[in-house]
């Protein structure tokens, strides 16, 4: 089936470690997302990538960091530096910059920093 | 700041009452409309949208949403809720600019009770 898969599914990391989420989509999809969401916070943007080898920083891109070198493939890495890096981590794609208004989630990440 | 806004947090309803769900905007220009819905356990999903046209849109499971440029709302609405409906709404809007990207609301949690 066509789809987004995100991986892991639950994380647990260490003060003061790197992290990378896995964001996969077969889906054909050229633009490329990630979200995080708080309790009471709705949906933030980090980052996103309208075409391989381009990305632009969303809302709150501090302490994370991405890359784009495949088109199926968007990795999301939460460094040592992102204060509160405890959160449900969403992956999204949508079939064209131009569309990117209706998006296609993943399952999501869950981060938990002890 | 462009940002959305949805005006009620949690939302408690018995089955069969009418549910209104606020959502403004600041964005200035043309924009694209979404509500998109968390149900327990589940990965976010399009519920509607609008991009033009009849400012009455019709989504899945009965909802419909209308938007009032002069007040920048998109307000969702059913007439009469089920227990199933329990989830989280999110209003999200994206700008016709391009390098935008879809900015959500703080989402609302509806709570139906049978």
């Amino acid at each position: 089936d066509g789809g987004i898969t995100q991986s892991p599914k639950y994380l647990f990391r260490k003060e003061g470690q790197n992290v990378t989420l896995s964001c996969e989509q077969n889906l054909n999809h050229d633009a490329m997302y990630w979200y995080r969401q708080d309790p009471g916070q709705g949906l933030r943007l980090i980052y996103y990538s309208q075409i391989v080898n381009d990305f632009q920083k969303g809302d709150i891109a501090e302490g994370y960091s991405v890359s784009r070198e495949k088109k199926e493939s968007f990795p999301l890495t939460v460094t040592s530096a992102q204060k509160n890096p405890t959160a449900f981590y969403l992956c999204a794609s949508s079939i064209s910059p131009a569309n990117t208004g209706e998006l296609f989630f993943g399952e999501g990440s869950r981060l938990t920093v002890l | 700041a462009q940002s959305v806004s949805q005006h009620n947090h949690h939302v408690i309803l018995s089955e069969a009452a009418s549910l209104e769900l606020g959502c403004n905007y600041s964005y200035g220009g043309t924009v694209n409309l979404f509500w998109y819905v968390q149900y327990p356990g589940q990965h976010l999903q399009l519920l509607l949208k609008y991009f033009s046209g009849d400012p009455l849109v019709k989504g899945i499971k009965g909802f419909e949403a209308e938007f009032i440029k002069s007040k920048f709302s998109f307000n969702l609405r059913k007439p009469s809720v089920q227990w199933s409906d329990t989830a989280e709404y999110f209003c999200a809007v994206i700008s016709n600019q391009a390098g935008t990207a879809l900015i959500f609301g703080k989402g609302t949690t509806l709570s139906v009770s049978s």
